[in-house]
């Protein structure tokens, strides 16, 4: 079964839009943690957030912004005023305590900035 | 400081022939990860290191495919009798510590593009 959703695969919106990127997770374990990574065409995964299940506090840092709801199962990303520099593919990812280190990485969302 | 890299980059070999995929990860880092992905598709686990030992390589596909990390820092991964289905990007990450219970942020390299013909 597949840990992590991320059912847009592709978005595009015009420069200076406000953008949010869909993460549905799926875990028994009580201890988890909640990722979200950027690739831009480089190809280098990029570290952007790592949240764990017990803080559900939602997280600003800069344009971009966190909404972690474990009600819905749900660690969703905003990027607002995008800017053509945010053009990249989104992966969201966990990791369980109980599995150890292994990160289960969802499909991806491919984003495009047009200016 | 220096981040994690992979070498080579790019990889073409036939089908039938052996390869090694390198990653040198970032100094002090004792956790080491490989992960191959596919065209479209999200990172897959593959193997998991803390310090020589491999302390997971539940994600390795079959027995063609090996992973060594003989003095806790640079991991080789093996892949013998490569097949066509093999070719994907083999991404190898570094976090600070591993062990269960909390994971630690994984830093990943650019990767190596395997293609086999």
């Amino acid at each position: 079964a597949q840990k992590v959703t991320q059912a847009q695969t592709e978005i595009s919106v015009v420069e200076k839009e406000d953008v949010t990127l869909d993460c549905v997770y799926e875990t028994r374990d009580t201890t988890y943690y909640l990722f979200w990574y950027k690739q831009p065409p480089s190809g280098e995964l990029v570290f952007l957030i790592r949240r764990n299940s017990f803080d559900e506090q939602n997280e600003i840092s800069g344009r971009y912004s966190w909404n972690f709801q474990k009600s819905t199962s749900s660690f969703n990303f905003t990027i607002t005023a995008s800017q053509v520099v945010d053009s990249a593919v989104y992966f969201c990812a966990l990791s369980e305590a109980i599995t150890g280190n292994q990160f289960y990485f969802g499909t991806g969302t491919s984003l495009t900035v047009i200016p | 400081g220096a981040g994690v890299s992979q070498t080579p980059s790019n990889k073409v070999t036939e089908k039938g022939k052996y390869v090694e995929l390198r990653c040198d990860p970032i100094s002090g880092h004792t956790a080491l990860y490989w992960y191959r992905q596919s065209l479209g598709q999200g990172p897959e686990f593959l193997i998991y290191f803390q310090g020589t030992g491999a302390a997971d390589d539940s994600g390795l596909p079959n027995d063609r495919f090996f992973a060594v990390r003989p003095e806790g820092s640079v991991s080789t991964l093996k892949i013998q009798r490569t097949e066509r289905g093999d070719s994907a990007v083999y991404l190898c990450a570094s976090s600070l510590f591993g062990g269960g219970g909390a994971p630690d942020t994984q830093y990943f390299g650019p990767g190596t593009r395997l293609t086999v013909l």
